[in-house]
C-alpha cells in the first residue's frame, strides 16, 4: 500500500518562501504523476500544479506561475513544492496526490498534509 | 483553461433522500471527470474516475454519469456518513481544475 509522507507544519512570513516534501513508500513513485493541492481554511481544494517523474515535465495553474516550483527526485521517491512571495492568502494545507497513471489523471493517493502558515 | 462550475454549492436532505450534484466544464472533457468526498479533517477520498466508473469499495448507492460538458454524481439514498462535501476535478489535460465543492447535510 503506498503512503505519500510530507514534512511537518511551517510558518513564515510574508514574503518568504517555503519548501514541502512528501515521500512515497510502499510502492512505485516515478511511473505516477504527482500534483500539489491546497485547501484554505474552510475553502475547497485548489489544484497548483504537478510533475510527470518519468520525464521531469512539470505543469502549474495559471495563478502560481512564476513562484511555483515542483521537482522529484526519483532516487529518494520524494517530490518536492516550493511557493515563493508568500502572502497571507497562502495559508493552506498542502497536499501532495498521486495520480492514477504517469500521465496527469485523477488521484489515486493523497499525502498526509502539510499546513503552512503565512503570518507576520 | 477550462473552468468547472458546480452546483449546487449546498443543499440540506434528509436521510433516505435522492442527491444530485452537477458539475459543468467549460469546454468539453470527454468523460475525463473525478468526484470525490471529503468529510471535515480528513482527506478527500475518490469516488468516483471516467465519468461513472465507481472505485472500488465505494458504495453502490454513488453513481456518476455524464459526458463532454455536463455531469452528475447521485447519491440513491443519502446515509448518514455521506455528510461531506463533494468535489468533481477534470483531469483530460492540465490544469486538473476543481469544482468549487458541494456540502451536504442532514436536513
Amino acid at each position: 500500500q503506498v503512503q505519500l509522507v510530507q514534512s511537518g507544519a511551517e510558518v513564515r512570513k510574508p514574503g518568504s518562501s517555503v519548501k514541502v516534501s512528501c515521500k512515497a513508500s510502499g510502492g512505485p513513485f516515478s511511473s505516477h504523476a504527482v500534483s500539489w493541492v491546497r485547501q484554505a481554511p474552510g475553502q475547497g481544494l485548489e489544484w497548483m500544479g504537478g510533475i510527470i517523474g518519468m520525464f521531469g515535465t512539470t505543469s502549474y495553474a495559471q495563478q502560481f506561475q512564476g513562484r511555483l516550483t515542483i521537482t522529484a527526485d526519483e532516487i529518494t521517491s520524494t517530490a518536492y513544492m516550493e511557493l515563493s512571495s508568500l502572502r497571507s492568502e497562502d495559508t493552506a494545507v498542502y497536499y501532495c496526490a498521486r495520480g492514477k497513471y504517469y500521465y496527469f489523471s485523477y488521484v489515486d493517493v493523497w499525502g498526509t498534509g502539510t499546513r503552512v502558515t503565512v503570518s507576520s | 483553461d477550462i473552468q468547472m462550475t458546480q452546483s449546487p454549492s449546498s443543499l440540506s436532505v434528509s436521510v433516505g433522500d435522492r442527491v444530485t450534484i452537477t458539475c459543468r466544464a467549460s469546454q468539453g472533457i470527454s468523460n475525463s471527470l473525478a468526484w470525490y468526498q471529503q468529510k471535515p479533517g480528513t482527506l478527500p477520498r475518490l469516488l468516483i474516475y471516467a465519468a461513472s466508473t465507481l472505485q472500488s469499495g465505494v458504495p453502490s448507492r454513488f453513481s456518476g454519469s455524464g459526458s463532454g460538458t455536463d455531469f452528475t454524481l447521485t447519491i440513491s439514498s443519502l446515509q448518514p456518513e455521506d455528510v461531506a462535501t463533494y468535489y468533481c476535478q477534470k483531469y483530460n489535460s492540465a490544469p486538473l481544475t476543481f469544482g468549487g465543492g458541494t456540502k451536504v447535510e442532514i436536513k
